[in-house]
This record gives C-alpha cells, sequence and structure tokens, in this order.
C-alpha cells in the first residue's frame, strides 16, 4: 500500500464552483500535513499546512480526518488560476515528507 | 530573495553515460534535497543534507546515484551510469533545518531524458 494515495482526477469544473478532494495516507503515526501546489512543468509550492482543527486560507478549506486517516481540500468560487496539481504531503519520522501522486484540478471558463 | 537555483534545466543523454545536476540552496538554509519526481508520480526524496552531512539517502540507488554537499552549500547529484528508467525531473529544495518542519522550497529542476 502506497503512503500516500490521492485520486488522481483531473477534476474538470466551471469558473465559480466548489470542487473538494481527498487523500488517504497509510501510517497512523503521521504527524503532519500538507497540500502543496505544482503548476505544470513547475516545482510544487505550499499552499496550506493542515491543522487538525481544520483551517481556512481565503478560498481555500483543509481538513484532517485522523480516526479515518485522510485529509482533504475544498476549493470554493474556483478560478481559472485555481488549476493545477494539489499534491498531498504527509510527514514521516523527522519530518520527512511524503508526497502523493496528485490531484489534478482544471478549472474552465 | 534568491530562490533554489539549478542548472541545467534539460539534459538528454543516452543511457549508460553519465549525467550531474548542480544546486544551490537558499542562503542560510542548512538542509538540502534532492528529489526525483517521475511523470505523473509525486516527488521521491534521494537524498537528505544537513549542512554537509547525509541525514537520509535511504531510497538513492546507491549503485549508480551519489550526491556531495561540499562545504555545506552547493550540492551535485550524479548518475552513472544513468538507464532508461532515470528519465525524470530532478528537484533540489532547501529549508532553514529538518529537524522541525520548516516550508521546504523548491527549485524549477532538471528534466532529464535517457535514450
Amino acid at each position: 500500500r502506497k503512503e500516500v494515495e490521492q485520486d488522481p482526477g483531473p477534476f474538470n469544473v466551471p469558473e465559480g464552483a466548489t470542487v473538494a478532494f481527498n487523500c488517504t495516507y497509510s501510517n497512523s503515526a503521521s504527524q503532519s500535513f500538507f497540500w502543496y501546489r505544482q503548476d505544470c512543468r513547475k516545482e510544487p509550492k505550499l499552499l496550506m499546512s493542515v491543522y487538525s482543527s481544520g483551517n481556512e486560507d481565503g478560498r481555500f478549506t483543509a481538513q484532517l480526518n485522523r480516526a479515518s486517516q485522510y485529509i482533504s481540500l475544498l476549493i470554493r468560487d474556483s478560478k481559472l488560476s485555481d488549476s493545477a496539481t494539489y499534491l498531498c504531503v504527509v510527514t514521516k519520522e523527522y519530518y520527512k515528507l511524503s508526497f502523493g501522486a496528485g490531484t489534478t484540478v482544471t478549472v474552465r471558463a | 530573495e534568491a530562490g533554489v537555483a539549478q542548472s541545467p534545466r534539460y539534459k538528454i543523454i543516452e543511457k549508460r553515460q553519465s549525467v550531474a545536476f548542480w544546486c544551490n540552496p537558499i542562503s542560510g538554509h542548512a538542509t538540502l534535497y534532492w528529489y526525483q519526481q517521475i511523470l505523473g508520480q509525486g516527488p521521491k526524496l534521494l537524498i537528505q543534507f544537513q549542512n554537509n552531512g547525509v541525514v537520509d539517502d535511504s531510497q538513492l540507488p546507491k549503485d549508480r546515484f551519489s550526491a556531495e554537499r561540499l562545504k555545506g552549500v552547493d550540492s551535485t547529484l550524479k548518475i552513472q551510469p544513468a538507464k532508461l528508467e532515470d528519465s525524470a525531473v530532478y528537484l533540489c529544495a532547501s529549508s532553514l533545518d529538518g529537524t522541525t518542519y520548516n516550508e521546504q522550497f523548491f527549485g524549477p529542476g532538471t528534466r532529464l531524458t535517457v535514450l
């Protein structure tokens, strides 16, 4: 079983729509969780950390469910600029990051 | 502030040839990482340096891959000899330190094609 699994998508949504997707992780001892964004042929960049109580950053909301070992990301009022691959990231021991394969989101006009 | 620099940006070689990649991290960042990202997959950590010491190289194919970080700043990753399956983007990242979570900043990557 992979350490981090994501639905690859693609999620194809119109501008203004809400899109949400999950990621599951296998190591129950995982400590920290993040969403990174990777634009086509670009490097990954940190989008947001995921806290146990859930957190928002503008139009983005992240949730963590430790009991079921999944993380979610919700994007409200999608913009064309939100088109990207979203990488779910989980820390292993000593803060080593383990990346999922990514979920591709395409926002159409 | 300058970001992580990598060169070359693209490299095409034939199998069994050698290749080297260079990375210059953000100034002051003690921790440097090399990742391999195969098309359609997430980045996979190859090696992590803390200053000029290796913290983790458990996923580095040591029979063909080597890396060094002399003087705790720049780093080079070498593949010798290359195989077809080494075709990937090689990403370098740096962070303030690797003992607690600090955001990792990635360079633009080197896209390697092995023919």
